[in-house]
């Protein structure tokens, strides 16, 4: 089935320490995109890729690094210069961004700080 | 700038009950315009999108969507709830111009269903 998985589920940090998300998609989508989600906040961009090793900062990037080696894989590393990581990571992409392209998303990974 | 306003963050309905969620848009142009339904723990679905063409848009699981210009509006409809609808909701607008710009979410309003 095509779709967009991300691991973990649930992923714990403890003080310091990087964690990395992982987002594969197998659409044959260009853009990539990952969003923060917090109560009550909504979708906040973290960072978007719009084809191959090129990626632009979104709103709140700070503390925060991506890579697009590949065309399906988008992972996102939460580093420790970010204080307050706790959050629900969604991750998303579409076939292109010149155009109204219908974003699609995957399931998820919350992150918790032990 | 431009921004997605959803001004009800909570809405409870009875189930069989009609519902209304409200989306409001500012921008300057003609936009794109989405509604995503998440469950809890889970990712976003598409419910409807509008593009251009007939501004009265019909989606998945029952819900339909207006796309009035003149209100800057694109309010989310639905007839009967049923439980299953209880969820959070997002609408969405995008893109802003001719350049590369990502889909921008409004701040999302819970439903819950009672009996």
């Amino acid at each position: 089935d095509g779709g967009i998985t991300q691991s973990p589920k649930y992923l714990f940090r403890k003080e310091g320490q990087n964690v990395t998300l992982s987002c594969e998609q197998n659409l044959n989508h260009d853009a990539m995109y990952w969003y923060r989600q917090d109560p009550g906040q909504g979708l906040r961009l973290i960072y978007y890729s719009q084809i191959v090793n090129d990626f632009q900062k979104g709103d709140i990037a700070e503390g925060y690094s991506v890579s697009r080696e590949k065309k399906e894989s988008f992972p996102l590393t939460v580093t420790s210069a970010q204080k307050n990581p706790t959050a629900f990571y969604l991750c998303a992409s579409s076939i292109g961004i010149r155009t109204p392209e219908t974003q699609y998303f995957g399931p998820g990974t919350r992150l918790l700080v032990l | 700038a431009q921004s997605v306003t959803q001004p009800d963050i909570h809405i409870t309905v009875s189930e069989g009950a009609s519902l209304e969620l409200r989306c409001n848009y500012s921008y300057g142009a003609t936009p794109y315009l989405f509604w995503y339904v998440q469950s809890p723990g889970q990712g976003l679905q598409l419910l409807l999108k509008y593009f251009s063409g007939d501004t009265l848009v019909q989606g998945i699981k029952g819900f339909e969507a207006e796309f009035k210009r003149s209100q800057s509006s694109f309010n989310l409809r639905k007839p009967s709830v049923h439980w299953s609808d209880a969820a959070e909701y997002f609408c969405a607008v995008g893109p802003w111009n001719s350049g590369n710009t990502p889909l921008v979410f409004g701040k999302g309003t819970r439903l819950s269903v009672i009996a």
